[in-house]
């Protein structure tokens, strides 16, 4: 079956510090792939999709970086995280172009201190 | 310039009512789909139903229908008999752009709150 996994589900940061954040997919091949963010109490912002390996397309200048490392892998880091980076991050992938279409995983809730 | 536009923050309802969440979007793609999106408080976002630009007839999908208006470039979700259990945010989504380029870009969101 088709399904996606993110993780961790939860993270606590201090400011300056790295992250990584990895998302994976099961049961499909060349999916497009999306990060997106959403800060408490607001809507979602898309922050890079990639639609193939090494492909990474970002859509806000932002202190977080990108990278798809293999076909159903993709995985958000910083160098150093700001205050501002805090939120809940989501990942989704593309199913097909019609209903149900993007499917998203449960999500990682950053704080950063 | 905002793409999808959902103007009501929040909205309540009673249980077993109907209820329309208000969703207007801008776009110069011909090609597109609309769709609309639960996410109860555990953050979850949950597909509930999907319109493409083509598409002659509103999507239904059990309680939820879309009336969708091209002209007007409106969206809007209808939910039908109300259920506690519909209390969380609804966003409204817009996908634009072909199979190398696609991304959903969403709206801010409307918090129902369903009340018996």
């Amino acid at each position: 079956s088709q399904t996606i996994h993110q993780w961790p589900a939860t993270l606590v940061q201090p400011v300056g510090s790295p992250l990584s954040l990895e998302c994976t997919v099961e049961g499909t091949s060349n999916p497009n792939l999306y990060w997106y963010r959403q800060a408490a109490g607001r809507g979602l912002q898309l922050l890079f999709y990639s639609v193939g390996i090494g492909q990474i397309s970002s859509e806000v200048p932002q202190n977080l970086s990108a990278s798809r490392p293999q076909d159903r892998q993709f995985i958000l880091s910083s160098k150093k995280l700001l205050l501002s980076d805090s939120g809940f991050y989501l990942c989704a992938w593309r199913r097909d172009a019609r209903a149900g279409g993007y499917t998203f995983g449960s999500g990682t809730r950053l704080t950063v201190v | 310039a905002q793409k999808i536009t959902q103007t009501q923050p929040g909205m309540f309802v009673q249980e077993k009512e109907a209820v329309t969440l208000d969703c207007t979007y801008d776009t110069s793609d011909p090609s597109y789909g609309l769709f609309w999106y639960k996410q109860p408080s555990s953050g979850e976002m949950i597909f509930l139903i999907y319109q493409g630009s083509y598409d002659q007839q509103n999507a239904t999908e059990g309680r939820y229908s879309l009336n969708f208006q091209k002209a007007r470039k409106s969206a809007n979700l209808v939910i039908s008999a109300s259920q506690l259990g519909d209390s969380a945010m609804y966003f409204c989504a817009m996908r634009e752009g072909d199979r190398n380029t696609d991304k959903l870009i969403f709206g801010t969101g409307t918090r129902l709150q369903v009340f018996p």
